[in-house]
């Protein structure tokens, strides 16, 4: 039963570019969490997602940041005009049902912005 | 709004020796959770142990246990037998109970302890 799988692994944009970073949960998992670590920093929630839906997205950034979770296929934290300030790993967490309180975590993807 | 402090940036052990990590957290709430995250160079998170607030018995998981005292909103971890594969950033973490004050679940988490193990 594989994990929760986060591709790529490394990722590495200029100033300005476009960053597209995916997540497929555990099997038989259909609620996301979205995490970002800054260096020397423990990890920040930015978005919950289950199918379909954005059900708190409190942590995002107002502008330039966007997540979804589709119907089918993996969950996509999508950064537009990427600025080096949002250098960091980014990390997803699924679970099982809401009531659920062990989230289970990817190894994340290091954004790199030149 | 929760928040979680983990006062010793860095710790070191001794291989076979006990070390105890720090976690203290601030919550007005009655029920919720808390963890403890291994996190090793690697990046993956681990999750070390949880802990259920009502319930008053410390957690254990083999050489890793917790010392929660619910009043003094304070969550160590402490290791016991350290092995070098214990060495990593340590991670304590709080998440409300779901719907509690309109929590969706999310954990809050501290900066973090770097352990190092020495042999």
């Amino acid at each position: 039963n594989a994990g929760v799988m986060q591709n790529p692994r490394h990722l590495v944009r200029r100033r300005g570019q476009e960053a597209r970073l995916r997540c497929s949960p555990m099997k038989g998992h259909s609620h996301v969490y979205w995490y970002r670590q800054l260096p020397e920093e423990g990890l920040k929630f930015m978005v919950y997602l289950q199918k379909e839906n954005i059900i708190d997205e409190s942590g995002m950034p107002k502008e330039r940041f966007s997540a979804e979770f589709p119907k089918e296929g993996p969950s996509i934290l999508r950064i537009q005009q990427v600025v080096r300030g949002d250098s960091a790993a980014y990390f997803c967490a699924s679970t099982q049902t809401a009531l659920n309180e062990k989230l289970f975590f990817g190894s994340g993807t290091q954004l790199s912005v030149l | 709004a929760q928040t979680v402090t983990q006062s010793q940036p860095e710790m070191s052990v001794q291989e076979a020796e006990t070390v105890t990590l720090s976690c203290t957290y601030d919550t007005s709430e009655s029920d919720y959770y808390l963890f403890w995250y291994k996190q090793p160079p690697s990046r993956q998170m681990i999750l070390v142990i949880r802990q259920e607030a009502y319930k008053q018995q410390n957690a254990t998981e083999n050489r890793f246990s917790v010392n929660f005292q619910k009043a003094a909103k304070s969550f160590s971890l402490k290791i016991s037998d350290s092995q070098l594969g214990d060495a990593a950033m340590y991670f304590c973490a709080y998440r409300s109970v779901l719907g509690y004050g309109g929590s969706q679940g999310n954990l809050i988490f501290g900066k973090g302890t770097k352990l190092s193990v020495k042999p």
